[in-house]
């Protein structure tokens, strides 16, 4: 069974397109996460819930939306898609927020042409 | 602002050579200490988590030791394998933000 899973694997658009990408986790976890892999490989966090709540906002731009149905789900939004958002981006989630071990879904590499 | 630092970037072994490597952050105020590997193409897989108050880790042929004061850990692996070829990430968690090194890519040669 797959801990966590992100869709689509790979996601290709075009300039300013809205776009989503889905994570679920089957771990029972609290927190959910997202980050961002630049094209130097370097990871930087964007966003964390905590049943519901966002607890972590990097100073990421506001088209970028996560969005929370339920605590296995935490999806990414991405409105008015720009060449510089193509990247790998990663959810993970942790048992409780405070630091405990992060468990990571495959990635989604967004290409915005 | 807490900043992570992953040295060498690159290195390259014979197979069966013990090696560490290593990171250090700027802040030591940190909760805990995450190692990860990352395969070409793919997501990160969780080795290795080092609470602040603990020392070190051991699992199987891989010991991860942490020295808060001096904003130190390091990552040993034993009689390293071919499969063992990856990028090493080590990361920092501390006030709901973790923040990652640039990796170490490691290349272990047959």
């Amino acid at each position: 069974d797959t801990a966590v899973s992100q869709t689509p694997k790979y996601l290709v658009t075009q300039m300013g397109n809205d776009k989503s990408i889905k994570c679920e986790q089957n771990l029972g976890h609290d927190t959910m996460y997202w980050y961002k892999q630049d094209s130097k490989k370097f990871l930087k966090i964007m966003f964390s819930y905590n049943n519901k709540e966002l607890i972590i906002n990097e100073t990421v731009p506001n088209r970028f939306s996560p969005k929370s149905p339920d605590k296995a789900h935490l999806n990414l939004h991405i409105n008015s898609l720009e060449l510089g958002d193509s990247a790998v981006y990663f959810c993970a989630s942790s048992q409780v927020a405070g630091g405990n071990e992060q468990f990571f879904g495959p990635g989604t590499r967004l290409t915005v042409l | 602002k807490q900043e992570v630092t992953q040295i060498p970037a690159a290195l390259s072994v014979p197979e069966g050579e013990n090696l560490v490597l290593n990171c250090s952050f700027t802040d030591s105020a940190i909760y805990n200490l995450q190692w990860f590997r990352q395969d070409p193409g793919k997501g990160l897989t969780s080795l290795l988590l080092i609470q602040s108050s603990q020392r070190e880790q051991t699992s199987g042929r891989l010991n991860a030791s942490l020295d808060k004061s001096s904003g130190r850990s390091t990552l040993y692996i034993a009689a390293s394998q071919p499969g063992d070829s990856a990028t090493y990430l080590c990361a920092v968690f501390n006030n709901n933000d973790m923040r990652f090194g640039a990796g170490t890519r490691l290349t272990v040669k047959p």
